[in-house]
């Protein structure tokens, strides 16, 4: 079955420094993989999203993250972080023949002024 | 219109109490989703509605009963809690894609005393 895994359930940063956020996947043929950002008390908002296009994804807010099939990973990053950065990075992966998302296991950023 | 609209946005109910929570999006998606997030957990599946029908139901206990009365409205109606089902309850939609990210609404806060 299709999963992910988050490496480090809290990352601290300096505002403007790099923010990487790490997922790794488990399948044995490309996943559909996804980055989802969740403030306190809100849902969830879709950063980005990998379907096979190009493994270079670009989301909102300037984050991208790399798809990297020889290394079944799919991390996060953004350049620069700023404080509005600050919340909860779910990967997901749609898994195995449902529809429907499961999620890694979260990592929440610390943005430090 | 790219929102899914939950409601009520807090509920407190006790152990005997029916109450239902609520979610209307009118984005022509074909399937959606609820979903339990438990303090500092990811949100777990609940049930999927493909075309209004339910289509996977994680061996979620009875007390909770999704219903699907057409394709914009999806309910959850509760019965019997217990405190241990106080959580965020979250709906989400997509298209009939398995590329296709879901959109999520920004929950329902349950506490149950």
């Amino acid at each position: 079955a299709q999963s992910v895994t988050q490496l480090g359930s809290h990352v601290s940063v300096s505002e403007g420094a790099l923010v990487l956020l790490r997922c790794n996947y488990s399948s044995s043929v490309p996943p559909y993989l996804f980055w989802y950002v969740q403030y306190p008390n809100q849902g969830l908002q879709l950063l980005l999203k990998y379907t096979s296009a190009a493994t270079l994804v670009k989301g909102i807010n300037g984050f991208e993250a790399e798809f990297k099939k020889s290394e079944t990973s799919f991390h996060l990053t953004k350049p620069s972080a700023h404080m509005s950065d600050a919340a909860e990075y779910f990967c997901a992966v749609i898994r195995g023949g449902r529809r429907a998302l499961t999620f890694g296991s979260g990592t929440r950023l610390q943005v430090q002024p | 219109d790219t929102e899914v609209t939950q409601t009520p946005k807090h509920l407190v109910m006790g152990m005997t109490n029916k109450k239902s929570l609520k979610c209307e999006q009118h984005m022509g998606h074909r399937a959606m989703y609820w979903y339990k997030q438990k303090a500092k957990k990811p949100p777990e599946l609940m049930f999927v509605y493909s075309y209004e029908k339910l289509s996977i139901n994680e061996s979620v206990p009875s007390r909770f009963s999704p219903e699907c009365p057409n394709s914009s409205l999806l309910n959850l109606h509760l019965h019997a809690l217990q405190p241990e089902d106080s959580a965020l309850y979250l709906c989400a939609s997509s298209q009939e894609d398995r590329a296709t990210e879901a959109f999520f609404g920004q929950g329902t806060r349950l506490t149950v005393v």
